[in-house]
């Protein structure tokens, strides 16, 4: 079955760095575009950043760009998101979230994984 | 860029139909037959319940459906059970580099 497992959330300061992971399995994941969402405590969802399947491109929200870099490691079926210049307003619960089809850019999120918290916090 | 404008909260009886609106403009929502449909628990990840308007996953029951008419899509729930309260987020491709709107989300309460 599909599993995206995140990892690397924890407490930051501000001004700080962080670096998320999505480790995911049973998927041909080089076939899927990945996405991260974030969402704040008490908020609705914010679309934070995308690559394509093969890395190529890359595309962030306005909030992110800049500070944020998505990457991806095929060899290792894994996606990351580095995070730096972190402020308060970046603290959320984060998502990486699959594309429901193969070699789409974005129509659905088929799957999601378990979210992991970033706390930025003097 | 604006998130899709979704009532803050709907209710309904069990046994009862509701639906939840999802208003974008002709750049997303109006645009592209990509709005999808998220169901989410609190403190769980989202759910997919409909895809490309009206579309059902495996899995996803049948008292569940979405529509579009022109800038605006919307989420049927028929046969309200205990279990649908929850949150909702509609979702809409958006021709740009901003790929993915998402909607403020709806708090759906059963009574």
């Amino acid at each position: 079955q599909v599993q995206l497992v995140e990892s690397g959330g924890g407490v930051v300061q501000p001004g700080g760095s962080l670096r998320l992971s999505c480790a995911a399995s049973g998927i041909t994941f080089i076939s899927y575009a990945m996405h991260w969402v974030r969402q704040a405590p008490g908020k609705g969802l914010e679309w934070v950043a995308f690559i394509r399947n093969d890395g190529s491109n890359k595309y962030y929200a306005d909030s992110v760009k800049g500070r944020f870099t998505i990457s991806r490691d095929n060899s290792i079926n894994t996606l990351y998101l580095h995070m730096t210049s972190l402020t308060t307003e970046d603290t959320a619960v984060y998502y990486c979230a699959k594309v429901g089809w193969a070699n789409s850019w974005y129509t659905h999120f088929d799957y999601w994984g378990q979210g992991s918290l970033v706390t930025v916090s003097s | 860029q604006s998130a899709l404008t979704q009532p803050a909260s709907v209710s309904g009886s069990p046994g009862q139909s509701i639906a939840i609106s999802c208003t974008g403009t002709s750049s997303d929502v109006g645009g592209y037959n990509h709005v999808s449909w998220y169901q989410q628990h609190p403190g769980k990840a989202p759910k997919l319940m409909i895809y490309d308007v009206s579309n059902r996953p495996s899995g996803v029951s049948n008292r569940f459906s979405g529509s579009k008419s022109g800038n605006t899509a919307s989420l049927t729930i028929s046969g309200l059970q205990a279990e649908d309260e929850a949150d909702y987020y509609c979702s809409s491709y958006r021709g740009s580099t901003t790929l993915v709107l998402f909607g403020g989300g709806t708090k759906l309460t059963v009574l």
